[in-house]
């Protein structure tokens, strides 16, 4: 079955130490996201990739990066996480040029900082 | 600002009821509208979306209704079973583009 796949589902990180997540698709499709969602609230949006036209959001920290090496993969790259930055994170996808498509998400990737 | 809430964080239905979850927004040029599912664990999933040109739209015992006068949107599930116990998010998208705005959401509970 077409998936988003993300890895690890659980990643315990120190205090400043870098963390990569991964995702990855079989959709085929050419938007990918990334969202935070912490405990009881609602995902928030923190940057996507239009095949590889990079958008961030305005309210995204500068600790959190991303890159997206082909149609496939995505990754979300936290440099120096801090405690507020434990939350889920959420990968997903949608297909064509304009928003009005359905967005395919990803398990997510619970991140701990200790 | 841009902003969707929802009235109500919890929703306790029996078992074979209908389920209304509502939803307001405040950007009266929105003109995409989502409603997701989240089951614990999981990621959000779709259920069911709706134009600004439309004020009702139909799928499998889910109907979406948009009233753009007050600015509101609801949804409904029909014969709600336990298998429908999840957190309901209603989602924004402002410009058509690719931003897309989670409302709060509402934990809906299934009582047997």
């Amino acid at each position: 079955d077409a998936m988003v796949i993300q890895n690890p589902r659980y990643q315990v990180t120190q205090f400043g130490k870098p963390v990569t997540l991964s995702c990855s698709q079989t959709l085929n499709h050419n938007v990918m996201y990334w969202y935070q969602q912490k405990s009881s609230q609602a995902p928030k949006l923190l940057f996507h990739y239009y095949d590889k036209d990079f958008n961030n959001e305005a309210d995204t920290p500068d600790n959190f990066q991303s890159r997206r090496p082909n149609t496939s993969f995505c990754f979300l790259d936290i440099r120096s996480p801090g405690l507020g930055d434990a939350a889920m994170y959420l990968c997903a996808t949608s297909r064509g040029s304009i928003g009005y498509n359905e967005q395919f998400f990803g398990p997510g990737t619970r991140l701990t900082v200790l | 600002g841009e902003s969707v809430g929802l009235h109500l964080p919890t929703l306790s239905v029996q078992e074979g009821d209908n389920s209304i979850i509502n939803c307001a927004y405040s950007n009266s040029a929105s003109d995409y509208f989502i409603w997701y599912k989240q089951e614990s664990g999981k990621g959000p999933q779709f259920i069911i979306d709706i134009r600004s040109n439309m004020d009702k739209r139909q799928g499998q015992r889910v109907t979406v209704l948009l009233n753009k006068t007050v600015k509101h949107l609801s949804l409904q599930i029909a014969a709600t079973q336990p298998g429908d116990s999840a957190v309901y998010f209603c989602a924004e998208n402002p410009t058509g583009g690719f931003k897309t705005i989670f409302g709060a959401g509402t934990r809906l509970f299934v009582k047997a």
